[in-house]
């Protein structure tokens, strides 16, 4: 069975402090990788995706995240948190078999403190 | 190109009433998906089509369903409104694995 989990409902960060978000899936077949943000009263922006390749990926806004399938983790990391970046963030897993079927964590509240 | 586009934004009915939600997708994509989102549920699954046909269900009452036009448009309908029905109705369009989404439809209802 597929899964995604998201480790720490709500994070915390000083302005200009390192952004970490965590997120680890399960999934019986390679998954394609995704993490989207959630303004107020909005739908989902993709900030960036992991399909084939690099396993570094780089999104919108400074954010990156990092592939490792070894430990099945897909954390966000930003070198430097802005207001701005204050948001809900959901990792999600899209499992190729038959259409589009996508797993989405539970998301994760970023506050960013002044 | 105009992103995924919803319709209505918002709309308050009544328990027991019915309601109809609208979803333009992304010109050329032909997978569209439906979500309901709820502070204590997170991000639900209802189904996705593709080519007017559903491809994909998630564990939803009989009550939502749903339909895809030929133009790749797409409706879900939601009978017999109950208040726990409130939420906020994403589609998301896609074009091979990526998911795009709308800025949803918020429902309430009394």
């Amino acid at each position: 069975a597929q899964s995604v989990t998201q480790l720490g409902s709500h994070v915390s960060v000083s302005e200009g402090a390192l952004v970490l978000l965590r997120c680890n899936y399960s999934s019986s077949v390679p998954p394609y990788l995704f993490w989207y943000v959630q303004y107020p009263n909005q739908g989902l922006q993709l900030l960036l995706k992991y399909t084939t390749g690099a396993t570094l990926v780089k999104g919108i806004n400074g954010f990156e995240a990092e592939f490792k399938k070894s430990e099945t983790s897909f954390h966000l990391t930003k070198p430097s948190a802005h207001m701005s970046d204050a948001a809900e963030y959901f990792c999600a897993v899209n499992i190729l078999n038959t259409g589009n079927q996508f797993y989405f964590g539970t998301g994760t509240s970023l506050t960013v403190i002044p | 190109k105009a992103g995924v586009t919803q319709t209505p934004r918002y709309l308050i009915k009544t328990r027991g009433q019915q309601v109809t939600l609208s979803c333009s997708p992304i010109s050329g994509h032909r997978s569209v998906s439906w979500y309901q989102q709820t502070p204590g549920q997170g991000l639900q699954f209802l189904f996705e089509y593709f080519s007017e046909t559903q491809r994909n269900k998630g564990n939803f009452p009989g009550r939502f369903s749903g339909r895809q036009f030929s133009n790749s448009r797409s409706e879900m309908n939601v009978s017999t409104l109950e208040l726990g029905d409130s939420a906020l109705y994403l589609c998301a369009s896609s074009v091979r694995e990526t998911q795009y989404f709308g800025p949803g439809t918020r429902l309430l209802v009394l």
